[in-house]
């Protein structure tokens, strides 16, 4: 089946340093999106990518949609401490009916 | 404050139990979803409903039973739940089931714990 790759799995970081994580597979995607979940809360969409080779921000927040439609990126810049919780990428994609799956996920931690 | 809203917030239930999570959205969504999530795990997909008919099935095990009243409601009905069943089950909802330009909005999900 279908299958996301991201990496990292965490990353401890200073506040005000810039962050990267990825996303990768061997499927080919017709969205990529971005999610944020805290603690007893659900995922809360952060950025949504429809078209190969589209670059998105939303704020501080830069996502690309990978040329190849496999891949994405998701920088964040000089992070602040509630950036901390974990991100998650997804991809949907038609298979008799509209489905979205996720990558397992990047634990990020901000230290102030 | 989310957009889909789940009931309950909690919930513990006895392996004999019968009982139903809810999900309700009044943005006039057409294809609504339920998930699984274990705890440090990304959310897993169980079910698709587009138009109010059933999509996709994830082979998803009999105990747990969707049901698509009307456009605005989701439930999940369980019964002989295991205690691995125990998870945080989440609800989402996009525009139209085959509409690429349209991302999940997910409830805040419902903590099931199976005794």
């Amino acid at each position: 089946g279908q299958q996301l790759n991201q990496s990292p799995q965490s990353m401890f970081i200073q506040e005000g340093e810039d962050v990267s994580m990825n996303c990768t597979s061997s499927s080919i995607f017709n969205t990529w999106l971005w999610y944020k979940q805290d603690p007893g809360e659900g995922p809360v969409l952060l950025i949504a990518l429809y078209k190969a080779g589209e670059l998105t921000s939303n704020g501080r927040l830069t996502a690309q949609f990978g040329i190849t439609r496999k891949d994405s990126f998701l920088n964040i810049s000089a992070s602040i401490p509630s950036d901390v919780g974990i991100y998650f990428c997804a991809g949907g994609l038609n298979t008799g009916g509209f489905k979205t799956i996720f990558g397992a996920g990047t634990r990020l931690f901000v230290k102030a | 404050d989310t957009e889909v809203t789940q009931t309950p917030k909690h919930l513990v239930m006895g392996m004999t139990n019968k009982k139903s999570l809810k999900c309700e959205q009044h943005m006039g969504h057409r294809a609504m979803y339920w998930y699984k999530q274990k705890a440090k795990k990304p959310p897993e997909l169980m079910f698709v409903y587009s138009y109010e008919k059933l999509s996709i099935n994830e082979s998803v095990p009999s105990r747990f039973s969707p049901e698509c009243p009307n456009s605005s409601l989701l439930n999940l009905h369980l019964h002989a739940l295991q205690p691995e069943d125990s998870a945080l089950y989440l609800c989402a909802s996009r525009r139209q089931g085959n509409d690429y330009n349209s991302p999940l909005h997910f409830g805040n999900g419902t903590r099931l714990t199976v005794t």
